[in-house]
């Protein structure tokens, strides 16, 4: 079974450059997470999908990120324009529906914004 | 405000000992804890998980202590192997939020042999 996809791997940009990553997660996974990760932190919420529903989106700053989920399959998650303190590892993460535990992580996008 | 803390953000332990990694959380609605595994360029892996319904939960070296009343749990690796170095993340979701997890900063285990 293919894990969770994700590409780029790395990227960099100069700010207020826009930016997009992707996901694709494993086949049937109906939730779909997105998180960054800041050095020397935990990974961090951003945006959460039950099939191709934002069900929670609380943590997404909407004034520069954006995501879809068309057809609740892959996800794209866009920064526009960046920001240097944008610079994190993005992972994105796939699961049965309420499935306590049963999280897949992708290996995650490393942004660097110069 | 960080709702799961992991307060060491290190540990250095001789091989073949007992790992003993703490995580402490404020949000009394969390009802499922985990622990990930995070190896540098690599996407955290499930490692062990707790329902708040039980106090201990083993899978081979690995045991994971909860102490709701304290609101603490613990990760006990024994033996500790070198393989075992990594970054570890304790993590905690609500039935109520999705099981979006809530994780700590992370402990960054260096098991020498």
């Amino acid at each position: 079974e293919a894990g969770v996809v994700q590409s780029p791997r790395y990227k960099i940009i100069e700010k207020k450059q826009p930016v997009a990553f992707w996901c694709n997660p494993i086949s049937g996974h109906n939730t779909l997470y997105w998180y960054r990760q800041n050095l020397g932190q935990g990974p961090e919420l951003l945006i959460r999908y039950e099939n191709e529903e934002a069900v929670d989106d609380s943590q997404l700053p909407k004034d520069r990120f954006s995501a879809e989920r068309l057809k609740g399959v892959d996800s794209t998650l866009k920064i526009q324009p960046a920001e240097l303190g944008d610079s994190a590892v993005y992972l994105c993460a796939s699961s049965h529906t309420r499935a306590p535990g049963g999280y897949t992580f992708g290996s995650g996008t490393r942004l660097t914004v110069v | 405000d960080q709702q799961v803390k992991q307060n060491s953000p290190s540990l250095s332990v001789q091989e073949g000992r007992i790992s003993i990694l703490n995580c402490d959380y404020t949000n009394s609605m969390f009802d499922y804890f985990l622990w990930y595994k995070k190896y540098p360029a690599e996407g955290p892996t499930f490692l062990i998980s707790i329902s708040s319904i039980k106090d201990k939960n083993e899978d081979g070296r690995f045991t994971v202590f909860l102490n709701k009343s304290a609101k603490h749990l613990s990760l006990h690796i024994v033996p500790s192997q070198p393989g075992d170095s990594a970054v570890y993340f304790c993590a905690a979701s609500a039935s109520n939020s999705g099981y979006a997890l809530n994780f700590g900063k992370g402990t960054s285990l260096l098991v020498t042999p």
